[in-house]
């Protein structure tokens, strides 16, 4: 059974910084593309950013570039995204989704609070 | 950017008549390489993650009822419930996956029970 376990979200102040993990199982993480949606409250889903299976490619909604960093760690079956420059406008329920292209599997999500 | 419209907003429909959703692109979704539309539609329960419905604008992913179904090509998609259920209340949401960054959805249908 596919498993998206996402960690790391939290109230955070302006301009700081949390690093989300996504815990994979159940298939085998390095034969797939990967991606982050978020959901912020009341308001529709938002792809953020996607990784290629050997992390060789990444891409990122304009809005986050140059502050959120997409990696992988195949070996350890884990999904990561550094967030730097936290804004209000981030705050929002951050899921771990398998594929680039169309997200089959998703995970419950972690919740990221930017406020003062 | 590829801009991903739907419409309505929301509707509310009988338990057993027919919903339809409408999404519209801002441009062609119609890969020449396959000769597909890259279009996927989600479903997506309170307090429970988005559920990928069908794919390719009309593939259904396995095990998601045969009252849902997915048309269209180009710029104007459908996601038909041809008999609806109580279960199916939801928001859905239609994506494109023809361009990346970003890949993009629409801004989300509400379907009720009237």
């Amino acid at each position: 059974e596919v498993q998206l376990v996402e960690s790391g979200g939290g109230l955070v102040q302006p301009g700081g910084s949390l690093r989300l993990s996504c815990a994979a199982s159940g298939f085998t993480l390095s034969s797939y593309w990967m991606s982050w949606v978020r959901q912020a409250p009341g308001k529709g889903l938002e792809w953020v950013a996607n990784v290629k299976e050997d992390g060789s490619d990444k891409y990122y909604m304009d809005s986050v570039k140059g502050r959120f960093t997409i990696s992988r760690d195949n070996a350890k079956n884990s999904l990561y995204l550094q967030m730097n420059s936290l804004r209000a406008e981030d705050t929002a329920l951050y899921y771990c989704v398998t594929g680039g292209s169309w997200f089959k599997y998703w995970g419950q999500g972690t919740l990221v609070t930017v406020s003062s | 950017d590829i801009v991903m419209t739907q419409s309505p907003d929301s509707l509310a429909v009988s338990v057993g008549e027919r919903a339809t959703i409408n999404c519209k692109s801002s441009q062609s979704l119609l890969s020449s390489s396959n000769n597909k539309n890259c279009l996927a539609w989600y479903q997506h329960k309170p307090g429970q993650p988005p559920k990928l419905l069908i794919s390719w604008a009309s593939t259904r992913e396995s095990g998601v009822p045969d009252r849902f179904s997915g048309s269209g090509s180009g710029t104007e998609f459908t996601l038909t419930i041809s008999s609806l259920q109580a279960e199916d209340v939801a928001v859905y949401y239609c994506q494109q996956c023809y361009s990346t960054p970003p890949r993009t959805f629409g801004q989300g249908t509400r379907v009720e029970i009237k």
